[in-house]
Parts: structure tokens; sequence; C-alpha cells
């Protein structure tokens, strides 16, 4: 079975610093897939970055980027230059692949981020 | 519309109403994705859709019966609720299986029953 574990429930950092959350994971399958999600208090889930397993580099996606550390089977998010509008909820989630047509999603607990001025 | 759309986006229910969640996706994925979302839990993965057929129910009580009469539709019907099922309730879609398609998430539906 499929396990992600976030161990910070809140973070707080100050506008324009970088911020890393915690994700650690736990599978047996030799192919997965490793995402970030961000939840607003609206609600929605909103897709941030993707982490193949096989990938050899680091994802990046604008001022987010997944520092993916196989062997420790960590996947954590680095927020650089945070703005106010990143305060929200953060979920890590693992895929594997499921039926060949659809994907099956493992999330953890979440972090919540608040940026202070 | 675009994106993954549900209504209503709030939804408060005695426990003998019966009631549905609408999710619309404008996105031409095929599979599409119930969850669950409960206070201080990790999302709960409660049904998914292939090409309309269902192809994981994931040991959700009956009182929790879905729908999907096309890869853009997908209803959730609820009937005889308990207090703990309030929660927001998440649609999702993607584009094909494999693990690297990421999922695309509707607003949710927050449902409380009283």
């Amino acid at each position: 079975a499929q396990k992600i574990t976030q161990t910070q429930p809140g973070m707080f950092v100050q506008e324009k610093e970088a911020v890393t959350l915690d994700c650690t994971y736990d599978t047996s399958d030799p192919s997965y897939g490793l995402f970030w999600y961000k939840q607003p208090s609206s609600g929605e889930m909103i897709f941030l970055i993707y982490q193949g397993s096989y990938d050899q580099q680091n994802a990046t996606e604008g001022r987010y980027s997944l520092n993916f550390q196989k062997a420790r089977k960590s996947a954590n998010l680095v927020i650089s230059a945070s703005q106010l509008g990143d305060s929200a909820m953060y979920f890590c989630a693992m895929s594997q692949e499921f039926t060949g047509t659809a994907s099956k999603l493992t999330f953890g607990t979440g972090t919540r981020l608040q940026v202070t001025l | 519309e675009t994106g993954v759309t549900q209504t209503p986006r709030h939804l408060v229910m005695g426990m003998t109403n019966k009631k549905s969640l609408k999710c619309e996706q404008h996105l031409g994925h095929n599979a599409m994705y119930w969850y669950k979302q409960s206070a201080k839990k990790p999302l709960e993965l409660m049904f998914v859709y292939n090409f309309k057929e269902q192809t994981e129910n994931n040991s959700v009580p009956s009182r929790f019966s879905p729908e999907c009469p096309n890869s853009s539709h997908l209803f959730l019907h609820l009937h005889t609720l308990q207090p703990e099922d309030s929660a927001l309730y998440l649609c999702a879609s993607s584009l094909r299986g494999g693990s690297s398609y990421e999922q695309y998430f509707g607003p949710g539906t927050r449902l409380t029953v009283t």
C-alpha cells in the first residue's frame, strides 16, 4: 500500500523568503508519480508540480521546485520568493497506474502555509 | 465554462433527505473521480470512472450512489446520510491513466448533514 507523510501541520514564512514543505512517501511500486497540490480557502485543489519516479532531474515550475531524493523517499516542495497569495494548504500526493485509463492518488494530511509581511 | 465545475457549492440536508451532487468537466478527459475531504483527514478516494465505467468503489457505504452518464458528467446521489458524512466532496478528472497524468479538481461541494 502507498503512504504519504507530511509532518508539518503548519508553517510560517515571511514574504519574499523561500520555504520548504516536507513530504516522504512509501511504496513498493517501481513506477509512480509525485504531485503537489495547493488548496486555498475556496476549496479547489490546484495542481502545482509533478515528478516521475524515473525522472533524473528535479521538476521545476516557475517559483515551485520539487526536491526529489529517491533513496530517501522524499519529495519536498520548495517555494521561492513567497507571496501573500501562497497562503493555503499544500498537499503532497502519489499516484499509481490504475486500470490503464485512470490513476489513483494517495494524499498526505497537508501543511498549512501562512505567508506574513 | 472551463475546467471542472461542481454544483451546488454548499448543501445542507437532513438525514432523511435525498439530494444529488453534480460534476462536469470541460477538458475532454476520460476518467472522473469522487473524493471526500473531512477535517484533519487525508483526501479519501470514493469512486473512479473510466469512460463511464465504474472501476473503483473504495468501500463506500451504499447511501452514496454514483452515476456517470457520459465522460463529461458525474453525479453523486445521496440518501439517508449521517452527520459524519458532512465534508467537502471533490470531483476530479484526468486525461488518461498512467502515473504521470495529473488530476484536475473542481471547487467542491461543502455538505452539512443535520
